[in-house]
């Protein structure tokens, strides 16, 4: 069974310019969670999916974020426009009952 | 609110020492979840344990074991004779059963074992 993927892995970008991340899922599973962890910092909660409705995105930092799970199945999180605060690892996980979330790889976003 | 602490940023052992990892989290919720994860150098988040609130019992799975108390609300993480792949970021990370499975971190201790 294939893991969480995220793409892609690592990407550096200029502030002012837009990013798009993806995120696959485990097949079937429902619920699909973003979290990011800033340099020396806590993994930080974004927003949570199931299916293609959002479910909690109590944890955006603003609206510069936009996240999106078209058909159910991968998800998207663009940011636009980057900002130098912005720079972290971006995690994806996916769960088939809330309680197991599987992690993909991360993306290591760079805004300089 | 719920909060999970990682006192310690970082710790650095010699191989073959035990080292234990704390974690205290606070929460009003009856029913919850505790994780560890790990995440090494090559930067994915790797799970190792789950514990519900339920479950007091102390676990041990080769070299790891975990110790839970609720009267402390603690979750500490010991490593026996550690490894040179020891040596990552870990994570202790609480989840609600009444919210919609979002986990809430702790900052992360990062362990180095040198050889």
């Amino acid at each position: 069974e294939a893991g969480v993927t995220q793409f892609p892995s690592h990407s550096v970008i200029e502030k002012g310019q837009t990013v798009t991340l993806r995120c696959d899922p485990i097949s079937g599973h429902d619920n699909l969670y973003w979290y990011r962890r800033v340099m020396g910092k806590e993994i930080k909660f974004l927003l949570h999916f199931v299916k293609e409705s959002k479910q909690d995105e109590s944890g955006m930092p603003n609206n510069r974020f936009l996240a999106e799970r078209t058909g159910g199945t991968y998800s998207t999180l663009k940011v636009q426009p980057a900002e130098l605060e912005d720079s972290g690892v971006y995690f994806c996980a996916s769960s088939p009952d809330r309680i197991e979330q599987y992690f993909g790889p991360g993306t290591r976003l760079t805004v300089t | 609110a719920q909060k999970v602490t990682q006192a310690q940023t970082e710790i650095s052992v010699v191989e073959k020492e035990d080292v234990t990892l704390d974690c205290v989290y606070e929460t009003r919720d009856t029913t919850y979840y505790l994780f560890w994860y790990k995440q090494p150098p090559s930067g994915e988040l790797v799970f190792l344990i789950r514990r519900n609130s339920f479950d007091e019992q102390n676990e041990i799975s080769g070299r790891y074991s975990w110790n839970f108390q609720k009267s402390t609300s603690s979750f500490n993480f010991t490593i026996t004779a550690s490894q040179v792949v020891d040596s990552a970021v870990y994570f202790c990370a609480w989840s609600g059963s009444s919210n919609t499975g979002k986990l809430i971190f702790g900052q992360g201790t990062t362990l180095q074992v040198k050889p």
